[in-house]
């Protein structure tokens, strides 16, 4: 059974400080992986979608890499801002049952200051 | 273009009340799901279906019943409500492994 993690739960940074977030999944054997940002009281919003082929995907000031082999992923976040404050979660769609489920870790719950 | 969505956005039920989600995506997708989320838990699969027709279980589908009768709709219903069914649901559409899409969700409260 694919199991997704993310580390930290919580964060919090200054404003412009740039920051990683990780993502690690037990099962390797992926078709792809991708990030959402989700704010509170509100639904997922698409951010990256990284295929089992690539090693990364960048959207503006953020950069998401693959490591298939070792079961891991990060999302870089340059320059933060408050408006970034959200929770992140990452989702990986793996070959268990054709490739057809999500499944998502618990998040990183980030908190951008002035 | 409406993308995913759910409908209602809000309902309170007492238990043992019976109710439908319904989930509709105007993108052809082919690939529907339900999801549960809990604090702490994360989100999990209820159930999902990969095309009108089908349906699958997931993670947690005890409690839970599914249609797909029309391509663009993914129905979940709720026969007899419990209180640990108290949650928000989400529902998500996609096309094969590709990018999927969320709607808002329903935050379903069970007294």
């Amino acid at each position: 059974k694919q199991e997704v993690t993310q580390i930290p739960a919580a964060l919090s940074v200054p404003e412009g400080e740039n920051l990683v977030l990780n993502c690690s999944f037990t099962d390797s054997a992926i078709y792809n992986l991708q990030w959402f940002r989700q704010d509170p009281g509100k639904g997922l919003t698409s951010l990256l979608l990284i295929q089992s082929s690539q090693r990364e995907q960048t959207s503006g000031r953020l950069n998401a890499s693959l490591d298939k082999s070792s079961g891991r992923s990060t999302l870089y976040i340059a320059a933060s801002q408050p408006g970034d404050s959200a929770t992140y979660l990452c989702a990986v769609s793996d070959l268990t049952g054709g490739g057809n489920k999500l499944t998502f870790g618990t998040g990183t719950q980030l908190k951008v200051e002035l | 273009n409406a993308g995913v969505t759910q409908t209602p956005k809000f309902r309170v039920l007492k238990t043992g009340q019976s109710m439908t989600l319904l989930c509709a995506q105007d993108m052809n997708h082919e690939y529907m799901y339900w999801y549960r989320q809990d604090p702490g838990m994360g989100l999990r699969l209820i159930h999902y279906s990969v095309g009108e027709g089908t349906t699958a279980k997931g993670e947690v589908p005890d409690g839970y019943n599914v249609s797909r009768l029309k391509k663009q709709n993914f129905l979940l219903g709720l026969e007899s409500a419990a209180p640990s069914q108290t949650s928000v649901y989400f529902c998500a559409s996609r096309r094969d492994n590709t990018e999927a899409f969320f709607g808002q969700g329903t935050r379903l409260t069970v007294v």
